[in-house]
């Protein structure tokens, strides 16, 4: 079974403070991607990482970065967490042309 | 702007009869797509896939139908069972960059 993991399912940060969610897949997936998802607003991508060092902007990338230096691990970087970034992160991998996995999701609350 | 739409946001169908979710896209590029199913507090399972050289497939209860001159992609799901009940996405890519695309979601409600 593929597993992709998430490193917290719930995370308290305050205003200002750099934040790095981190994601492990255990199936040798070349993409991965970050989400986040909002209500009324469905999945919204961040970044996508279709290889090691390789990236690119998703939808929404403003206020985010992210690192890809292994293959089995994409983080999500927030320079500076602003109270609009709080949501539920999702974290996906595949291989080229099929479906996505995802983890289990960081809800993440900046106060 | 939303490339990928799903313009009801809730659906409510009694257990034993066919649910039926529905999905527009905007961008001719797109030569696949999938739906995902979502509980609270749980990442999204992928349930079925198709690619634009189909314009259907199934598996066991779900069934996806895809009308590319519409730009329209529809889940069937019979029978509706009560553990059906979550919130289902489309998504859409392009082959050559597997970038994945994700409409807004439809909240489906089985009761007995």
């Amino acid at each position: 079974d593929v597993k992709v993991t998430q490193s917290s399912r719930y995370l308290v940060k305050r205003t200002g403070e750099k934040v790095f969610l981190e994601c492990v897949q255990d199936m040798d997936h070349e993409n991965m991607f970050w989400y986040r998802q909002d209500p009324g607003l469905g999945l919204r991508l961040i970044y996508f990482s279709y290889d090691v060092k390789m990236k690119e902007k998703g939808d929404i990338p403003e206020g985010y970065s992210v690192s890809r230096e292994k293959k089995e691990r994409f983080s999500l970087i927030l320079e500076s967490a602003s109270t609009n970034q709080t949501s539920m992160y999702l974290c996906a991998s595949s291989l080229r042309g099929l479906e996505a996995f995802f983890g289990q999701g960081t809800r993440l609350t900046v106060v | 702007d939303q490339q990928v739409k799903q313009n009801s946001p809730s659906l409510s169908v009694q257990e034993g009869r066919i649910s039926i979710l529905n999905c527009d896209y905007t961008n001719s590029m797109f030569d696949y797509f999938l739906w995902y199913k979502k509980y609270p507090a749980e990442g999204p399972t992928f349930l079925i896939s198709i690619s634009s050289i189909k314009d259907k497939n199934e598996d066991g209860r779900f069934t996806v139908f895809l009308n590319k001159s519409a730009k329209h992609l529809s889940l069937h799901i019979v029978p509706s069972q009560p553990g059906d009940s979550a919130v289902y996405f489309c998504a859409a890519s392009w082959r050559n960059t597997d970038k994945l695309i994700f409409g807004t979601g439809t909240r489906l409600q089985v009761f007995p």
